[in-house]
């Protein structure tokens, strides 16, 4: 079955360390994937995105993900995080020409001062 | 408008009664979705709407739920004989290709 994995539900790390959240997708292709963050009390917002072409994408907030065909992963990564990293983060992948977005479980960050 | 408005932003309802969540997406957009997201949980995704096709109801969890979408804009998701189960933030999201959605802030429904 399609599915998008989070393996961590909650990831606690300290201000300044860096930051790994795992993302795993099982679909029978090449599926556009992303990672959104959520905010308590607030909506999602797109970090970044991958459709194609170089698989290390650049997004916001000084986030970045690598796309790993071989391994079906979309790991996002942070080399120092911020205290206001603290949220929700969101794994997602559409397929193409599906236009149905599926979601991972989603990892919480807890930043230590 | 600027982003994807949903209203209203908090409802508290009794057990039993039916709901109204409405969203107002970007204009142009024309591929709309909701999910739904419970307390500790993901996304579980509800409804899409693309153009005038028809909408795909796969994620929809019991016949109390519904959902349109009028002249390809505005949506409201209904939800009818509410259960305390229902309670949950219901988000809205639209995009115009369908890749990398833009997301409403939500409906807080708490069902008493």
């Amino acid at each position: 079955a399609q599915s998008v994995t989070q393996p961590d539900i909650h990831i606690t790390v300290s201000e300044g360390a860096s930051l790994e959240l795992r993302c795993n997708y099982s679909y029978g292709a090449t599926p556009y994937l992303f990672w959104y963050v959520q905010s308590p009390g607030q909506g999602l917002q797109l970090l970044l995105k991958y459709f194609s072409g170089d698989t290390l994408v650049q997004g916001i907030k000084g986030f970045e993900a690598e796309f790993k065909r071989s391994q079906s992963s979309f790991n996002l990564r942070k080399p120092s995080v911020h205290w206001s990293d603290a949220a929700e983060y969101f794994c997602a992948v559409v397929m193409y020409n599906n236009n149905d977005m599926r979601f991972g479980a989603g990892t919480r960050l807890t930043v230590k001062p | 408008g600027a982003g994807v408005s949903q209203s209203p932003s908090n409802k508290v309802t009794e057990k039993g009664k039916d709901v109204e969540l409405r969203c107002d997406p970007i204009s142009g957009h024309t591929a709309l979705y909701w999910y739904r997201q419970s307390l500790g949980q993901g996304l579980e995704f509800l409804i899409y709407f693309q153009g005038n096709s028809a909408p795909d109801k796969s994620g929809l969890p019991s016949d109390r739920f519904s959902a349109e979408r009028t002249g390809g804009s505005v949506s409201t998701l209904t939800i009818q004989r509410t259960q305390q189960e229902d309670s949950a933030v219901y988000l809205c999201a639209s995009s115009w290709t369908g890749y990398g959605y833009t997301f409403g802030s939500g409906t807080r429904l708490t069902v008493v």
